[in-house]
């Protein structure tokens, strides 16, 4: 089945102990990207990835890291979490960046930073 | 950068009704836009997408509008179902530079579908 999985599905960690969210998809898409979810805000673009060892900074970068070292894979890091960063986070992918290529999005994890 | 309005952000109809969600963007370089519905505990998953030079789209018992002067554009259900009730979420798509293109999404409208 073609999809997006995330791991874990739920988190809570403690301020400044550092994490990370696997993100993998099997449909050979070379755009990949994380969001974070809040209320009354939408969908907000984390970082992007149009290639493997290519990323770049979305429109709240701030406090994660990416990267994209295989085609299918890419982990959502927090060096050092606080609990702003408390959300609920997809990871999407999509076959190419032109126009018209909708978007696969995994199930969501939700993190809690206490 | 663009601006994704979205309204109303919450919305009840009876079952059989019709149901339509509203957005307006800001950049007039935007040239797609889908629509993500989002169902409890589940991802946004995209129902229907319309392209810059069409201006409705249609795809059983949903629809799309696009109206590019005025930078609005809008979804309707019809004849709507209780498992229609979930978030739907619009956005707009332009390139960037660098290549690839940016989808801006709107703030969500949780839609119920009252028996």
């Amino acid at each position: 089945e073609a999809q997006v999985t995330q791991n874990p599905r739920y988190l809570i960690t403690v301020t400044g102990k550092k994490l990370t969210v696997t993100c993998s998809q099997n449909m050979n898409h070379e755009y990949m990207s994380w969001y974070r979810q809040d209320p009354g805000l939408g969908l907000r673009q984390i970082y992007y990835s149009m290639n493997v060892e290519v990323t770049d900074k979305g429109d709240v970068p701030e406090g994660y890291k990416v990267s994209r070292k295989e085609k299918r894979n890419f982990p959502l890091i927090l060096e050092s979490p606080s609990p702003n960063q408390t959300s609920l986070y997809f990871c999407a992918s999509s076959r190419g960046t032109g126009v018209g290529y909708g978007y696969t999005f995994g199930s969501g994890t939700r993190l809690t930073v206490v | 950068g663009e601006n994704v309005e979205q309204h109303p952000s919450t919305l009840s109809v009876q079952e059989g009704d019709s149901a339509v969600i509203k957005c307006t963007y800001s950049d007039s370089a935007s040239n797609y836009f889908p629509w993500y519905k989002q169902e409890l505990g589940k991802g946004p998953q995209l129902i229907i997408d319309i392209r810059s030079n069409v201006g409705e789209k249609k795809d059983q018992r949903i629809a799309v509008t696009l109206n590019k002067t005025a930078k609005h554009f809008s979804l309707h259900i019809t004849e709507t179902q209780p498992e229609d009730s979930a978030v739907y979420f619009c956005a707009a798509s332009r390139a960037i530079t660098g290549g690839g293109n940016k989808l801006t999404f709107g703030t969500g409208t949780q839609l119920k579908v009252e028996l």
